[in-house]
C-alpha cells in the first residue's frame, strides 16, 4: 500500500515570506496529485490539482510535481495569517475503480504577522 | 466552491450501539465516499459508493459498517454495532466523476465510542 510523507511536520513562515511544502510518495502508483488545507474544524479546501510533471499554478499556491523523484511540492506566495492551516498532500490513480485518494499526515502551517 | 455537509458535527455513543453518520453531498455528484482519520493519523480511505452500489472499500470498512443513499437523500455510513476503535473523525466526500475529478469535502464528523 501507498505511503505518503509529509515534510515539515510543522512550519512557521513570517506574513509574505515564501512557504514551501513537501510530499513524497512511496511508489509510482499515483498519477494524480492534489493539495487540500483545512482550517481547524472546517472541511477540506481542494488548492491545486496537478497532474502531470512541472508546475500548475492556482492563485497564491504552486504545486510541482517530479515523478522520477516522486515528489510533489506547494509554494504559497506571499502567506497571510489567515492562510495558517493544515495542509494536506493527496495522490490517486486514473486507473483506479474508485478514485480513492491517499493523504499524507499534513503539514501544520502558521503564518505570523 | 462546491460544499458537503456532514450532519452531526460530533457523536457521542456507548460502546455496542448503532451509529448514523449523515453526509449531504454536492447537488449533482455521483460519487459519494467515506474516510477515516484517528487523532495524529492521516485520513484512510474507507468506501467508495456509486449508482447504489459499493465499488471499492478498504480492509478498515469493516463487516459492522454499510453505507447506503436512498433515494437521492443523504449518504450515510452506519456502523451496527460500534467499539471503541472506530472513534475517529469520519469525512464524506462527493465528485461529479472517478479518476482524475476533483474530491469534496465536508468538515468532518468526530465520533466519540465510550
Amino acid at each position: 500500500q501507498q505511503k505518503v510523507q509529509q515534510s515539515p511536520e510543522s512550519l512557521t513562515v513570517s506574513e509574505g515570506a515564501m512557504a514551501s511544502l513537501n510530499c513524497t510518495f512511496s511508489d509510482r502508483s499515483s498519477d494524480n496529485f492534489r493539495w487540500y488545507r483545512q482550517h481547524s474544524g472546517k472541511g477540506l479546501e481542494v488548492l491545486v490539482s496537478i497532474f502531470s510533471d512541472g508546475e500548475k499554478e492556482e492563485g497564491s499556491f504552486t504545486a510541482h510535481l517530479n515523478r522520477a523523484s516522486l515528489h510533489v511540492f506547494l509554494h504559497i506566495r506571499e502567506p497571510q495569517p489567515s492562510d495558517s492551516a493544515l495542509y494536506l498532500c493527496a495522490g490517486g490513480n486514473t486507473g483506479g475503480l474508485s478514485g480513492k485518494l491517499t493523504f499524507g499526515e499534513g503539514t501544520q502551517v502558521t503564518v505570523i504577522s | 466552491g462546491p460544499k458537503v455537509l456532514q450532519i452531526p458535527s460530533h457523536q457521542i455513543i456507548d460502546m455496542g450501539q448503532m451509529v448514523t453518520l449523515n453526509c449531504d453531498p454536492v447537488s449533482n455528484h455521483l460519487y459519494f465516499y467515506w474516510y477515516k482519520q484517528i487523532l495524529g493519523q492521516q485520513m484512510e480511505f474507507l468506501v467508495n459508493f456509486y449508482n447504489g452500489k459499493v465499488m471499492e472499500k478498504s480492509k478498515l470498512f469493516k463487516d459492522q459498517f454499510s453505507v447506503e443513499r436512498p433515494d437521492g437523500s443523504y449518504f450515510t455510513l452506519k456502523i451496527q454495532p460500534t467499539a471503541l476503535e472506530d472513534s475517529a473523525v469520519y469525512f464524506c466526500a462527493s465528485s461529479s466523476g472517478q479518476s482524475q475529478n476533483t474530491l469534496y469535502f465536508g468538515a468532518g464528523t468526530r465520533l466519540s465510542v465510550l
